[in-house]
């Protein structure tokens, strides 16, 4: 089994519609990130945990929200959707003990579009 | 201000040639990491090389290896011996510090038979 699951792999909704973005991860690691992708852009940062009682903003969090309901589960939401909300998102993980590499660890994506 | 920058956009090699992809970056902090990452077709993001600000030597992994040349700010993939399977977007990314890391816009690598 993948170390690093996201739910749904695909969705299509529709503007003003709430939506969640699950991430669960076996790896044990204490860091857990949110990303999207837009073609020519690489992946921009929305939110970051670096434990259950640490979130932090990324460079682009707002029309975000996120929840880290254990060390092994981060959701983000989008509260109310719009159509450039439409992309690629990505969960990675750390580990924090992971020396000074801290290399991020990817799940397989979910791509999320807004009508 | 643009913290990773890599200049190709696309990128074309015959297989079983090396390849060289440019990735340079801006930072004062003295402390940073430098990753690169594979994207296939099929969209996962697949962890590659990573190269230490005080790493001495440069970082090798199988057919991939890390020019890194501190002065000059560049931290280029080199990928040996390029194999069908290597065609793929490729991001170069780097985290100061503690901080959270920034990512490249990607090269599009295009192995030819």
């Amino acid at each position: 089994d993948a170390d690093v699951t996201q739910t749904p792999r695909n969705r299509i909704t529709k503007t003003g519609k709430r939506i969640m973005l699950e991430c669960s991860q076996t790896k044990g690691h204490d860091r857990m990130y949110w990303y999207r992708q837009d073609p020519g852009l690489g992946l921009r940062l929305i939110y970051y945990s670096f434990d259950v009682k640490d979130i932090n903003k990324g460079e682009i969090s707002d029309g975000y929200s996120v929840s880290r309901q254990a060390q092994a589960k981060f959701s983000l939401s989008l509260e109310s959707a719009i159509p450039n909300q439409t992309a690629l998102y990505f969960c990675a993980t750390s580990d924090s003990a992971g020396g000074s590499g801290d290399t991020q660890y990817f799940g397989p994506g979910t791509r999320l579009t807004v009508l | 201000a643009q913290k990773i920058t890599q200049t190709q956009p696309g990128m074309f090699v015959q297989e079983k040639e090396a390849v060289t992809l440019d990735c340079t970056y801006d930072t004062s902090d003295p402390s940073y990491g430098l990753f690169w990452y594979k994207q296939p077709s099929s969209g996962e993001m697949i962890f590659l090389i990573y190269q230490g600000s005080y790493d001495q030597q440069n970082a090798t992994e199988g057919r991939y290896s890390l020019n890194f040349q501190k002065a000059r700010k560049s931290a280029n993939l080199v990928i040996s011996a390029s194999q069908l399977g290597d065609s793929a977007m490729y991001f170069c990314a780097m985290r100061e510090g503690y901080n959270d890391m920034r990512f490249g816009a990607g090269t599009r690598l295009t192995v030819k038979p």
